[in-house]
């Protein structure tokens, strides 16, 4: 099992461009979360999907759409970057009821 | 709302030295507790976590936490660190009702040098 996968691993944007950050998981887990690291901020939840067909906003959606294309597939969409969006974005996903989340290896995001 | 607070943002020790990292976590309701670890460019790994019974909890790599329900405290301990110890460590609360939805401190960075 290759757990929560990410893609692009690495992405330099320009202010105004938009891109999809991928995250896909293979432990047929129902809930799957995007998350954003900034130095000392630790963690914050940007949007979370409990199930396939749901998603809800977190703690700091603006700027930020979310697509839970099957039960495998949740992506983060940036319409127009900006240089806020500068981050560490992590993407995860738990057993629905269950409370560990599982994290992949992160997206890091420059914009310029 | 929950909070966790992890007041020590960085935390220097010598090889085979004891460490606690500290956690405080606020809630009006009871909640699940978690330490993760972030290895340099990796993501979030569980290290240990608490749902209920014994307040005292052992998880991965010999790292241990006790859940103190009056001081609101959930400490990491462990008795001797090891150089591969070098990390960032998160302490972390969900509600027992929304057991999915984390809350995360800001990161304590322990940094283990001979």
């Amino acid at each position: 099992n290759a757990g929560v996968t990410q893609t692009p691993k690495f992405q330099v944007l320009k202010t105004g461009q938009s891109m999809t950050l991928q995250c896909a998981q293979d432990m047929n887990h129902n809930s799957m979360y995007w998350y954003r690291q900034d130095p000392g901020m630790g963690l914050r939840l940007i949007y979370y999907s409990a199930s396939e067909g749901t998603t809800d906003k977190g703690e700091v959606p603006n700027g930020y759409n979310v697509s839970r294309l099957n039960k495998r597939e949740f992506s983060l969409r940036l319409e127009s970057a900006a240089p806020s969006q500068t981050s560490v974005y992590f993407c995860a996903s738990s057993e629905q009821g269950k409370e560990t989340q599982y994290f992949g290896p992160g997206t890091r995001l420059l914009v310029l | 709302a929950q909070s966790v607070t992890q007041l020590d943002s960085q935390v220097p020790v010598f090889e085979e030295a004891p460490v606690e990292l500290r956690c405080n976590y606020s809630s009006s309701v009871s909640v699940y507790l978690f330490w993760y670890v972030q290895y340099p460019n990796q993501g979030l790994q569980l290290l240990l976590k608490y749902l209920s019974g014994s307040t005292l909890v052992k998880g991965i790599n010999g790292f241990e936490a006790e859940f103190n329900k009056s001081q609101t405290s959930f400490h990491l301990r462990k008795p001797s660190v090891h150089i591969s110890d070098t990390a960032e460590y998160f302490c972390a609360v969900s509600h027992t009702g929304t057991a999915s939805k984390l809350t995360f401190g800001t990161g304590t960075r322990l940094q283990v040098t001979l």
